[in-house]
């Protein structure tokens, strides 16, 4: 079954340090993107690709990078987390056809203290 | 750049109601719409997409309706059940661009 796997599923980070957030999908897709959750904001857009090896901003980069080294991989790093970065994240993965839906990992709680 | 308003933020009904959830956009080049759903503590499910050309569209349990004079989207869940409760998403995508907007999300509660 295609499907977008998320790792850690939940992680304690310290203030200043470096965190990677991991997501893998199966479903061949092209495109993949990284979302914040925050309540009242709904989710925004911090970075996707549409191919290996390149990565695009997307609404909310600063503060966040991202690596794309295969098609099924795409991980998102805070090199100098913040306590404003604690959210939950989710990365999803779609085809490249604008009438398709996104596949949705099942996140990642980040708390960054 | 596209905007897109989701209400109410907080939605709470009694069992057997009917629940309306409803989203406005502004650019006129969006084409695809999509409501998800998320339980508690879970991620986001499908639980229909919408093409611009369809005005109306029934699922299980719920309809979506598009309005793309006014440009609004909206969600009524018919006779709403326990099960129902969770928070509802749309999104919208232009033409030509792959990205979803979204919305900030309706949380809704159905009281058994």
């Amino acid at each position: 079954e295609a499907a977008v796997t998320q790792s850690p599923r939940s992680k304690v980070a310290v203030t200043g340090g470096k965190v990677t957030l991991s997501c893998h999908q199966t479903n061949n897709h092209d495109y993949m993107y990284w979302y914040r959750q925050d309540t009242g904001h709904g989710l925004r857009l911090i970075h996707y690709s549409y191919v290996a090896d390149s990565t695009e901003k997307g609404d909310i980069p600063d503060g966040y990078k991202a690596s794309r080294p295969s098609q099924e991989n795409f991980s998102l790093i805070l090199e100098l987390a913040s306590l404003s970065q604690t959210a939950v994240y989710f990365c999803a993965s779609s085809p490249d056809r604008v009438n398709s839906d996104y596949t949705f990992g099942s996140g990642t709680r980040l708390l960054v203290i | 750049g596209e905007q897109v308003e989701q209400r109410p933020p907080h939605l709470s009904v009694r069992e057997g109601d009917s629940a309306v959830i409803t989203c406005t956009y502004t650019d006129p080049n969006s084409y695809y719409f999509f409501w998800y759903k998320q339980e508690p503590g879970a991620s986001l499910q499908l639980l229909m997409k919408v093409f611009s050309s369809t005005e109306i569209n029934e699922g299980q349990g719920f309809t979506v309706l598009l309005n793309k004079k006014d440009k609004r989207l909206s969600l009524n869940l018919t006779a709403a059940h326990p099960g129902d409760s969770a928070a509802y998403f749309c999104a919208v995508r232009h033409t030509g661009y792959q990205n979803f907007y979204f919305g900030k999300g309706t949380s809704l509660t159905v009281i058994p």
